[in-house]
């Protein structure tokens, strides 16, 4: 079974980068969508994009297209999302999560990362 | 993008009770519907995929019921242990998206 394990806690000024990342464990980590999910303070959850390690096929959510970009080594079984410039919006806990079967379509997040909070202040 | 409208986004409610969440898409997803439980600090923790598949490790007083629009989650006989925010998700089609979520407070 995979397993997530996130890079560690972040605070950033704004308009510095900043790459996230989610490395996985146990042999199915290419073969399995990743989505990597927003979760604003005290807000609800929001998809970001999701990407397929085994071929890199990345598909954005309308709202994140253009401000983020998700990319995946799967020769060290990681995920990234990454951002060029941030900003105090981009202050979230960030989720990585796998799907259950090798879609990402009619398919739920079974296993999920712990989390990685961003505080993004001046 | 589809819309997933949660209800209500709050509800307190003693332990024993019969708790029943609401999740209604504003079109038409089949059986793509997942629940989900976030606990304070916590990941969240997928508890019913498909409508109404049980997952393994997930307590039986969880269940689901619904396709199409029209989806419940139903907490059967609540413990303290269930005080959390839920939240539904479909997979139907691109963007995926998630329910605003249903708190639920424990008295």
């Amino acid at each position: 079974e995979v397993q997530l394990l996130q890079s560690g806690a972040e605070v950033k000024k704004p308009g510095e980068s900043l790459k996230m990342s989610c490395k996985g464990s146990g042999d199915n980590f290419a073969r399995k969508w990743i989505g990597w999910v927003r979760q604003m303070p005290g807000k609800g959850l929001e998809l970001m994009g999701i990407i397929f390690p085994g071929d890199s096929d990345t598909r954005y959510s309308p709202s994140f297209k253009g401000q983020v970009t998700i990319s995946v080594d799967k020769s060290i079984n990681t995920a990234y999302v990454q951002w060029s410039s941030l900003q105090a919006s981009d202050t979230a806990i960030y989720y990585c999560a796998s799907y259950s079967s090798g879609n990402y379509w009619d398919t739920a997040f079974d296993i999920w990362g712990q989390g990685t909070m961003l505080i993004v202040s001046s | 993008e589809i819309v997933l409208t949660q209800s209500p986004d709050f509800q307190s409610v003693t332990p024993k009770e019969k708790v029943t969440i609401t999740c209604r898409a504003s079109q038409s997803i089949g059986s793509s519907l997942h629940w989900y439980q976030q606990k304070p600090d916590q990941s969240p923790k997928l508890l019913i995929k498909y409508a109404s598949q049980s997952i393994s490790g997930v307590p039986s007083r969880f269940s689901g019921s619904g396709s199409g629009t029209d989806f419940t989650l139903t907490i059967n006989s609540l413990e303290a242990e269930d005080g959390a925010t839920y939240y539904c998700h479909q997979s139907s089609s691109l963007p995926q998206t998630f329910g605003q979520g249903t708190k639920l407070e424990i008295k």
